[in-house]
């Protein structure tokens, strides 16, 4: 079955980098997505990955994908407050294509 | 961001109540999803709608009825609830099936 799984916690200083790791099991995933959702907040789409590419980066964002190791991250360049949000991975697999969702990351970013 | 609307944004009902959720998205997709976050646990996929037929119920129970009159909006309708439905529901909507989804606010949910 699908599976995707990340670490449910992460703590960072403002001004570092912060990296959100994700794995998952479905093989035939096509596009494997970030989200973040701020509190009280639906969900934002970061930015997403074709399961053909190994990285894509987007400004301060930096995804990376190990198809190999069915893993994938997401970089956060020069983190700040406004940042701290949980971050959602997900994956479109499987012939009905819907999407499958990790727990989610709570990201804090410390002053 | 006014890409997916949902309305009310906060409902407090009884178990006895009945009342409706509303979903508008202005993308001019043709999928449109809801989806059930409750604390601790990952999103669950509920209904898929495409091209307002309805697609996916995923095991969802009968006090839940969904409702897609266009491909623009998507209601839920809800009657004698439980109070382990509190949560929040999330409305997305996307291209066609299988494409990249947009989210709404979401409406907070809570059932006494």
């Amino acid at each position: 079955g699908e599976d995707v799984e990340q670490s449910l916690f992460l703590s960072v200083r403002e001004g570092d980098s912060s990296v959100i790791n994700c794995t998952y099991t479905d093989s035939s995933s096509t596009y494997l997505y970030w989200y973040k959702q701020e509190p009280g907040a639906g969900l934002q789409l970061l930015t997403y990955i074709f399961s053909n590419m190994d990285m894509k980066q987007d400004q301060r964002l930096t995804v990376l994908l190990n198809k190999k190791d069915k893993h994938l991250s997401l970089r956060i360049a020069d983190t700040q407050t406004g940042d701290s949000a949980i971050y959602f991975c997900a994956e479109t697999a499987g012939s009905a294509r819907q999407l499958t969702f990790g727990s989610g990351t709570q990201l804090t970013v410390l002053p | 961001e006014t890409g997916v609307t949902q309305t009310p944004r906060h409902l407090v009902m009884g178990m006895t109540n009945k009342k409706s959720l509303k979903c508008e998205q202005h993308l001019g997709h043709n999928a449109m999803y809801w989806y059930k976050q409750s604390a601790k646990k990952p999103l669950e996929l509920m209904f898929v709608y495409n091209f307002k037929e309805q697609t996916e119920n995923n095991s969802v129970p009968s006090r839940f009825s969904p409702e897609c009159p266009n491909s623009s909006h998507l209601f839920l309708h809800l009657h004698t609830l439980q109070p382990e439905d509190s949560a929040l529901y999330l409305c997305a909507s996307s291209q066609v099936i299988g494409e990249t989804q947009y989210f709404g606010p979401g409406t907070r949910l809570l059932v006494l």
